[in-house]
């Protein structure tokens, strides 16, 4: 069975880091890419950036960059985002999921989702 | 960036409705447009790619049609499971969502 399985929730105060992780199982870990998407409370999704764990090439966001990581444990199968100078704004619940290709390649799709991390930014 | 507007924000249905949603991209996408549903405590789903396509497993009753800028989803007949928040999702440019619709039971 295909699935992602995310770390627990978190709690920091503002200006800190949190690491979040994504353990990949039941398909090969690098033949796919990880994304991670965000929602903060009552609100829709919101890209964030993507990480190929063949090449270990990454994209990011613009909203995200310089304080956006993503990294990845293959022999492991798991996919980690690192974000850091957390605002009260990233109060989100943060997702990882596998981006699919159909057709032939040329339509992108995120078939297989994570639980969810609750990120939560308090004082 | 491509902003994606969803149509209505919420909306209440009965079991049985046929509904639909609308999703509007600020610029022509031809067919770049999926669809997912988010089920409280629960991963979100795939349910429609490259913006007519049903995933695997998912049920008939939902289709999706459009390309370019307008973009529809309907399920026809509604199930207690379907009652849901769905999202679109743009994969041609930067990827980004609408803000969602959510279905509540009438």
């Amino acid at each position: 069975q295909m699935q992602l399985v995310q770390s627990g929730a978190e709690v920091r105060k503002p200006g800190a880091s949190v690491k979040v992780s994504c353990k990949t199982s039941g398909y090969i870990f690098t033949d796919y890419d990880i994304n991670w998407v965000r929602q903060a409370p009552g609100q829709g999704f919101e890209w964030m950036g993507w990480m190929n764990p063949n090449s270990n090439n990454v994209g990011y966001g613009q909203r995200f960059q310089g304080r956006f990581t993503l990294t990845s444990h293959t022999s492991l199968g798991t996919a980690y985002m690192e974000l850091s100078s957390l605002g009260y704004e990233d109060t989100a619940v943060y997702y990882c999921a596998r981006r699919i290709k159909f057709l032939g390649g040329a339509f992108d799709a995120f078939d297989i989702w994570g639980q969810g991390t609750m990120v939560i930014v308090s004082s | 960036d491509i902003q994606l507007t969803q149509s209505p924000s919420s909306l209440s249905a009965s079991v049985g409705d046929r509904v639909t949603i609308t999703c509007r991209a600020s610029h022509n996408i031809g067919k770049y447009l999926n669809w997912y549903q988010q089920t409280p405590g629960k991963a979100p789903k795939l349910l429609i790619y490259a913006a007519s396509n049903l995933h695997s497993e998912v049920p008939s009753r939902f289709s999706a049609s459009g390309s370019g800028t307008d973009f529809t989803l309907t399920i026809s007949s509604l199930q207690p499971e379907d009652f849901a928040t769905y999202h679109c999702h743009q994969s041609y440019g930067i990827f980004a969502f609408g803000q969602g619709t959510k279905l509540e039971i009438k």
